[in-house]
Parts: C-alpha cells; sequence; structure tokens
C-alpha cells in the first residue's frame, strides 16, 4: 500500500526564515510526485510535480527536490502570503490512476 | 495551467433532500476525473475515480447508491450526494487530468462546501 507522510505538521517561520518541509513515500514504483498548496477553503493549487530521483524544480521561493524516498520543499526567505497548507502526493505506475495524498504541513509565516 | 470549475460553491440543504455537485475542466479534456471530500484540518480523501462514458469505481467504504457520479462527457463530472443528512456536511472538492500535456498532474476544483441541517 502507498503510503505518504508529511512533516512537520505544522510550520510557524518569521518572514525570511528560510526552512523545508518534508514528505517521505513508500511506493510501488513512483510515477509522479506532486506538491500543492492549499488554501482555507479552497482547492489545492498544483505546484510541482517530479518524476525521477535527483530532479528539482523551482517557482519563485518554492524548489522541490527528490529522492528515492523522499521530497523536500524548500521555502527561501519567506513571506507572510506564503502561508498555507502544502500537500504532498504520489501516484504509482499501477494504481488505477490514483494519487495517495498525505496530510500536508501547514506553514505559517509571520511578519 | 488548466482550470477545472464546480457548481455550486456553497449550498446548504434539509436532511433527506438530493443536492448535486457539477465539475468541469473548462480548457481541456479530463477523461479522468477524482471526487475528494476533506474533513477540516484533514487532508483529502478520494471518493471516486470517475472516467467518460463508464461507471465510477468507488473507493472502499464509499457508498456507491449514496454518492451518484456521471461523468457524461469529457468536460463535466457530477456527483449527487442523495438523501442527505448531516454527517455528509464536508467540503467536496473534484479534480482532472490533463493527460494532453504529457503529464500526470491532476487539477483540482475550488470546492464545494455541502451542509446539510
Amino acid at each position: 500500500e502507498d503510503q505518504v507522510t508529511q512533516s512537520p505538521e505544522a510550520l510557524r517561520l518569521q518572514e525570511g526564515e528560510s526552512s523545508s518541509l518534508n514528505c517521505s513515500y513508500t511506493v510501488s514504483g513512483l510515477r509522479g510526485l506532486f506538491w500543492y498548496r492549499q488554501d482555507p477553503g479552497k482547492g489545492p493549487e498544483f505546484l510541482f510535480t517530479l518524476y525521477s530521483a535527483g530532479e528539482e524544480k523551482e517557482k519563485e521561493r518554492l524548489k522541490a527536490t527528490l529522492t528515492k524516498k523522499e521530497s523536500f520543499l524548500h521555502i527561501t526567505a519567506p513571506k507572510p502570503e506564503d502561508s498555507a497548507t502544502y500537500l504532498c502526493a504520489v501516484r504509482a505506475n499501477t494504481n488505477a490512476g490514483k494519487s495517495t495524498f498525505g496530510d500536508g504541513t501547514t506553514l505559517t509565516v509571520k511578519p | 495551467g488548466a482550470v477545472v470549475s464546480q457548481h455550486p460553491s456553497r449550498v446548504i440543504c434539509k436532511s433527506g433532500t438530493s443536492v448535486k455537485i457539477e465539475c468541469r475542466s473548462l480548457d481541456f479534456q479530463a477523461t479522468t476525473m477524482f471526487w475528494y471530500r476533506q474533513f477540516p484540518k484533514q487532508s483529502l480523501m478520494l471518493m471516486a475515480t470517475s472516467n467518460e462514458g463508464s461507471k465510477a469505481t468507488y473507493e472502499q467504504g464509499v457508498e456507491k447508491d449514496k454518492f451518484l457520479i456521471n461523468h457524461a462527457s469529457l468536460t463535466l463530472s457530477t456527483l449527487t450526494v442523495t438523501s442527505a443528512h448531516p454527517e455528509d456536511s464536508s467540503f467536496y472538492i473534484c479534480s482532472a487530468r490533463e493527460p494532453s500535456l504529457g503529464e500526470d498532474t491532476q487539477y483540482f476544483g475550488p470546492g464545494t462546501r455541502l451542509t446539510v441541517l
């Protein structure tokens, strides 16, 4: 059974204080790992897709990296508007197209 | 990026009534759509996978007769909550995959907040 564990559950940062969110996963043949941002009362917003170990992707202050067992979402010099819940999900090669989601990390950035 | 819409965004209904939620892919054709349920401060729980022109595949524990899913076209899937009860109150979110981009990414709708009185 595919599993995704995100840590920490909650993270509070001062504006400008860089940090990383972790997503550990077990999957029977990784097809893709996904990062989403979700604001309260909204649907998840797509951030990144990573396909193979060593791959990295960046978008503004966010950078996602992937190894064979985990992914990190690095946040550089965060701003209050980066406050949200960040979700990680994996899709296996053989699971009828389903993705397995982690419970998310709720990030709060204080000015 | 691909856009997915949901309607309504918020609905309040009386216990025992049925509610229909629409999910549309606005600028792409989605052969596969997914329906999720999300409780406060919890992650997404997959309810069913909807494939255009065929019956939906429900996850274990999800009642097929209570949560009716129809994927009649490549841009529209509907979820009908039949005989709704207060315990069905939740945030329902759909997503669609855009295979034309060659990616496996799911794009999510904005969600529908259902409150059953």
